[in-house]
C-alpha cells in the first residue's frame, strides 16, 4: 500500500534562514507527488506537484522540491525562509489513474524564529 | 484555476442532531469527489470517495450509516453526519479532481462543533 513518511513533527528555523523539510513515499511505482501548506484553520493550499520530467520542480512562494528515485524521496526546499512562511506542511502522494484518492504525511509544522 | 467550494465553513450542532456539508466544484465537473476529515493537528484522513450516480466508497473503518454521502450531481457532494455526537467533532475537507490522474483541488474545509 502507497504511503507518505514526512519524519519531521516540528521544525523551528530562524528567519532568513534555509529550510527543508523531508518525505519519502513508498509507492510500487513513481506516484504523483504534492507539497500542500496550511495555515491554521484553513484549507489546503498546492506549493508544487511532481508528475514526470525535470526531477526539481518549482512552486509557488519561492519553494522547491527534488524528486529523488532511489531515495524515495520528495524534500520541500525554501533558501530564505519568510516569518509568513510558518504553516502546517503536507507531503502527499496519488496514484496514477482514474480519479484516485490522496494520501498524505502526517504533516511537518514549521515555526519560524525572529 | 478550478475552484471548489464547501457550506458552511463552519457549524455547530448538537449531539444527536445531524448536519449535512456541501463540497461544490464550481468551474468544471466531478464524477468523483473525496472526504478527508482532519483531527486538531493531525493529517487528512480520506473517509469515503463520493461517485456521481453511485453509492460511496467508504474506507475501512468509517461507519457508512454515520457519514452518508450523496454525489446528486456532478458539481455537487453532500456530507452528512447523522447523529453527530462530540467525536465527531473535527475538520471536514472535500477534493476534486479535474482530470484523470492529476492533482485534486480542495475546498476550504469545514469546521464541525458538536456540543
Amino acid at each position: 500500500a502507497q504511503s507518505v513518511t514526512q519524519p519531521d513533527i516540528h521544525i523551528t528555523v530562524s528567519e532568513g534562514a534555509s529550510l527543508e523539510l523531508r518525505c519519502n513515499y513508498s509507492y510500487g511505482a513513481t506516484p504523483y507527488l504534492f507539497w500542500y501548506v496550511q495555515s491554521p484553520g484553513q484549507g489546503l493550499q498546492l506549493l508544487l506537484k511532481y508528475f514526470s520530467g525535470d526531477t526539481l520542480v518549482q512552486g509557488i512562494k519561492g519553494f522547491e522540491a527534488e524528486f529523488k528515485r532511489s531515495q524515495s524521496s520528495f524534500n520541500l526546499r525554501k533558501p530564505s525562509v519568510h516569518w509568513s512562511d510558518a504553516a502546517e506542511y503536507f507531503c502527499a502522494v496519488g496514484p496514477r489513474g482514474n480519479n484516485n484518492d490522496m494520501r498524505f504525511g502526517a504533516g511537518t509544522r514549521l515555526t519560524v524564529k525572529p | 484555476g478550478a475552484v471548489v467550494s464547501q457550506h458552511p465553513s463552519r457549524v455547530i450542532c448538537k449531539s444527536g442532531t445531524s448536519v449535512k456539508i456541501e463540497c461544490r466544484s464550481l468551474d468544471f465537473q466531478a464524477t468523483t469527489m473525496f472526504w478527508y476529515r482532519q483531527f486538531p493537528k493531525q493529517s487528512l484522513m480520506l473517509m469515503a470517495t463520493s461517485n456521481e450516480g453511485s453509492k460511496a466508497t467508504y474506507e475501512q473503518g468509517v461507519e457508512k450509516d454515520k457519514f452518508l454521502i450523496n454525489h446528486a450531481s456532478l458539481t455537487l457532494s453532500t456530507l452528512t453526519v447523522t447523529s453527530a455526537h462530540p467525536e465527531d467533532s473535527s475538520f471536514y475537507i472535500c477534493s476534486a479532481p479535474t482530470s484523470v490522474g492529476v492533482e485534486q483541488y480542495f475546498g476550504p474545509g469545514t469546521r464541525l462543533t458538536v456540543t
